[in-house]
């Protein structure tokens, strides 16, 4: 199975600061169609997951463009620019690429 | 709007039988594939399986932790897809979500505990 590492586990963050999450996974994620299927989620307090960003760098309907996916091959970067109370929760990346798709561990963003 | 909701969950024995459904609306079920993914209470999502189009077979893929166990179906003229989950283990407990696609948009969760 593909390890999916993420860092930090905790990202305290001030409200209206940035906030970045690395992911990093096992091997590559360009898929033989040249696709690079790495989804990132975001799970409130309570919550269901909500997927954010599919495919690095596209963001989902209604999510709003302070969150931005980056990133190739083996390592990718969720930023959220000025950080609202809404954003806390467990961020989690996923990939897609190679079956079983797996999840990272999760990061827990929090207002300091 | 995508709306997805899970039924069917509820404390079983190990070893017996139970079965999830997934009703939807809000889009074209036949044409999209459907997934599962449960949560373990603490721990982060991990995918179950899905199950392709009919157009593409109605093959399932599964999880190697439920391979065997478990079988993804549905029923389009219902928009309704299932998870018959069978020899459960106490560590199948947890939230299983269903989800349009492959995690596109996932419904609210239906909690299974499995008890010794």
């Amino acid at each position: 199975d593909v390890v999916m590492t993420q860092s930090p586990l905790s990202l305290p963050v001030t409200l209206g600061q940035s906030a970045s999450i690395s992911c990093r996974s096992g091997q590559s994620l360009v898929y033989s169609d040249g696709n690079t299927y790495l989804n990132w989620f975001q799970q409130r307090p309570g919550q269901s997951p909500r997927r954010l960003i599919y495919k690095v760098s596209n963001r989902d309907s209604g999510v709003p463009n302070r969150f931005t996916g980056s990133g190739s091959g083996t390592d990718f970067t969720l930023t959220i620019s000025r950080v609202e109370a809404e954003d806390v929760g467990v961020y989690y990346c996923m990939q897609g690429t190679d079956w079983p798709y797996t999840f990272g561990q999760g990061t827990t963003l929090e207002i300091k | 709007e995508v709306q997805l909701v899970e039924s069917g969950g509820g404390l079983v024995q190990a070893g017996r039988s139970l079965r999830l459904s997934c009703s939807a609306s809000g889009f074209i079920f036949s044409d999209r594939v459907m997934s599962w993914i449960r949560q373990a209470p603490g721990r982060g999502p991990e995918w179950v399986g899905f199950i392709r189009t009919k157009d593409n077979g109605a093959t399932a893929e599964y999880d190697p932790f439920v391979r065997g166990r478990f079988t993804i179906s549905r029923d389009d003229s219902r928009s309704t897809a299932y998870l018959q989950m069978s020899s459960l283990k106490i560590e199948d407990t947890a939230v299983y979500y269903c989800a349009k696609d492959y995690g596109h948009f996932l419904g609210q969760g239906t909690q299974v505990t499995v008890s010794s």
